[in-house]
């Protein structure tokens, strides 16, 4: 059975940059499903920020496209985060989740991380 | 960008009530909808996708229904374990995905 594992800093200091890990085991990275990362707020609901297919494309929401990237690492199982000048509003669980597959067709996401809390403060 | 709007927001019922939430889109999704329940501290869990279909391991009480803009979940005899927030969520044609604002579902 496919698990998740993020893992990265709990506190960043405003205009540095999120760095985000999500570890993949039972399963490949390599296998033909969207890695995404998901996050939400304390007491808020949840946003999308991104996606890297096992190819190598991605997809990233516009109000982070500036300052987003995902990226897939195949030697060592797993896919990333990075989120440049971040503000408080950028504190949040960040969640990583893998879409229903496999297929390279966007489908909903039945594996999930079990999250980790990331808080922007100096 | 497809907004999704989800009602009500607080849904107050008692044990074994049925439960019917609703999520509107403002634009249509074919049946390119899933829905997921969240209980504190816990990452979602999806419940049903393609509108319709029950994710592995779901009970039969949880139901999806709808296509285009208009959707439902519906929990027919609602239990303990249920009390939670519901978030669907669209995956229709082109990123960005996106979720409506949830409905908590409360003991009455």
């Amino acid at each position: 059975q496919v698990q998740l594992q993020e893992s990265g800093p709990r506190v960043v200091k405003p205009s540095e940059t999120l760095s985000l890990i999500c570890a993949v085991s039972g399963g490949s990275v390599s296998s033909a499903h969207w890695w995404s990362w998901i996050r939400q707020p304390p007491g808020r609901g949840l946003e999308w920020i991104g996606e890297i297919y096992y190819s190598g494309s991605f997809n990233y929401t516009p109000s982070l496209n500036t300052r987003v990237s995902i990226s897939i690492d195949k030697s060592k199982n797993q896919f990333s985060l990075r989120l440049t000048s971040v503000t408080a509003a950028d504190t949040a669980m960040y969640f990583c989740a893998r879409s229903l597959g496999p297929t390279p067709i966007p489908h909903a996401y039945d594996v999930w991380g079990q999250g980790t809390m990331v808080s922007v403060s100096s | 960008e497809v907004a999704l709007t989800q009602s009500p927001a607080i849904l107050s019922v008692s044990p074994g009530e049925r439960v019917i939430l609703s999520c509107r889109a403002s634009q249509s999704l074919s049946y390119h909808l899933a829905w997921y329940q969240q209980k504190s501290g816990q990452a979602p869990r999806l419940l049903i996708y393609g509108a319709s279909m029950r994710a592995t391991g779901i009970p039969a009480r949880f139901s999806g229904s709808g296509s285009g803009t208009e959707f439902t979940l519906s929990i027919s005899s609602l239990q303990s374990e249920d009390f939670a927030v519901y978030y669907c969520q669209q995956y229709n044609k082109l990123p960005p995905w996106t979720f409506g604002q949830g409905t908590r579902v409360e003991i009455k």
